[in-house]
């Protein structure tokens, strides 16, 4: 079946520092959704792209659809304690299923 | 966006037990899924709930172990039928508002 290849597995940052974390997929799809998972919570949505080239903010939040409809980055700014937990990238393929394929997850630890 | 609440949020259940996990959500939503993350793990999905016919199940997942109930578009229930162990998960109901997806906040079991 179809998968995302989630990168990188984890970071270990500083308080300040960006980060920025990518998906990457041998087929097309329709749909990238960005999600945040804190621990014992289920994940929240973060950002979400339907059109290939679109660059959206949600914050110190920056997510982008690939050109080429394979790839998503999402990209965080001036990172604060709380950015802490596991980030999912998650998509619809092409062909119509409502189904999402999710990423493997982001683990982030922001050091104070 | 959807606000989706589950019960319980935890349990622990003794082997060979079955457990009913409910999930209500706020507003009729046609698409409802129930998905199972393992410890570490990423999600997977189990099942479609299909509101007044059967679940549409995964590979590797079946309805005699999974039965899942949709009554009505804000309302689903999902049994995890004779537990071992290795059912020991957080599972999630998720459901799709317009082009997006929310997760409920999951409910934890561990199976003893």
């Amino acid at each position: 079946g179809q998968q995302l290849n989630q990168s990188p597995q984890s970071m270990f940052i500083q308080e300040g520092e960006d980060v920025s974390m990518n998906c990457t997929s041998s087929s097309i799809f329709n749909t990238w959704l960005w999600y945040k998972q804190d621990p014992g919570e289920g994940p929240v949505l973060l950002i979400a792209l339907y059109k290939a080239g679109e660059l959206t903010s949600n914050g110190r939040l920056t997510a982008q659809f690939g050109i080429t409809r394979k790839d998503s980055f999402l990209n965080i700014s001036a990172s604060i304690p709380s950015d802490v937990g596991i980030y999912f990238c998650a998509g619809r393929p092409q062909g119509g299923s409502e189904k999402l394929v999710f990423g493997k997850g982001t683990k982030l630890t922001v050091n104070p | 966006s959807a606000v989706i609440s589950q019960k319980p949020s935890r349990d622990i259940c003794q082997r060979g037990t079955s457990l009913t996990i409910q999930c209500q959500v706020d507003s009729q939503v046609t698409m409802m899924f129930w998905y199972r993350q393992q410890p570490g793990q990423s999600l997977t999905l189990i099942a479609t709930a299909n509101q007044g016919s059967e679940a549409t199940y995964e590979s590797g997942f079946v309805i005699d172990k999974f039965p899942i109930s949709r009554p009505n578009l804000t309302f689903s229930t999902l049994t995890v039928s004779n537990m071992s162990p290795e059912d020991s998960s957080i599972y999630l109901c998720s459901v799709v508002d317009g082009y997006e997806q929310y997760f409920g906040p999951g409910t934890r079991l561990t199976v003893t």
